[in-house]
């Protein structure tokens, strides 16, 4: 059975950092493409990040809404995906959710950024 | 960026009636390797989105064949035939054949 479970998340001032983790588990991560997507307050879903494999040479994707300021990367022998988030400004609120080709998701994690 | 509009916003139907749902594509989603690359997800209460077809109609593994989609270049469709009471939720269309991928806005099932 697929699983993702995201972890990390919580209620941050703007401008400082949070680190996501997403540990995954049922699948040949090393050969996954690997997103995060998130869904703000109004529901709206957001394409985040993506990484590819290491036979892609962990090629890595970002919408221009965090490019510069959010990383994705990964750990093979974890089978784990992480999303390091700095300079968070409020607008960056919402559920982050770790996605396997964006076919099988996490449950989400919530991230608050709000003085 | 490509922009998915969704309509309906909401959607309010029978049990055992029909649902359909268009997506339209400011610009053609067809990919340089012939692929469409879009999407169904539908997003149950408090759940995390569940693909229900990819390609534009291929369901994915599961789904029932009351969902179906069609559809091409920048038009597309996803119906429901004989809603059942669990198919309630936010219906959302994703693209991904150009970068970045996009959303829609996303269609609300309620069932009457």
């Amino acid at each position: 059975e697929v699983q993702l479970v995201e972890t990390g998340g919580g209620l941050v001032q703007p401008g400082k950092s949070l680190k996501l983790t997403c540990a995954t588990s049922g699948f040949t991560f090393s050969n996954a493409w690997m997103h995060w997507v998130r869904q703000s307050p109004e529901k709206q879903l957001e394409w985040v990040a993506q990484i590819k494999a290491k036979s892609n040479n962990y090629a890595t994707y970002y919408a221009e809404s965090v490019k510069g300021r959010f990383t994705i990367s990964r750990d093979d022998s974890k089978s784990s995906v992480y999303l390091q988030m700095n300079s968070l400004k409020e607008e960056d609120t919402a559920i982050y959710y770790c996605t396997w080709g964006i076919t099988d998701w996490g449950q989400g994690v919530m991230v608050t950024v709000s003085s | 960026d490509v922009v998915l509009t969704q309509t309906p916003v909401s959607l309010l139907i029978s049990l055992g009636g029909q649902a359909s749902i268009s997506c339209r594509s400011s610009q053609s989603l067809v990919h340089s390797n012939g692929n469409t690359y879009l999407h169904w997800y539908l997003q149950k209460p408090g759940q995390s989105p569940q693909l229900l077809i990819y390609q534009v109609s291929n369901r994915f593994s599961g789904i029932p064949d009351r969902f179906s989609g069609s559809g091409s270049g920048t038009d597309f469709t996803l119906k429901i035939s004989r809603v059942e009471p669990e198919d309630l939720g936010v219906y959302y269309c994703l693209q991904r054949t150009h970068n970045p991928f996009t959303f829609g806005s996303g269609t609300k099932l309620e069932i009457k």
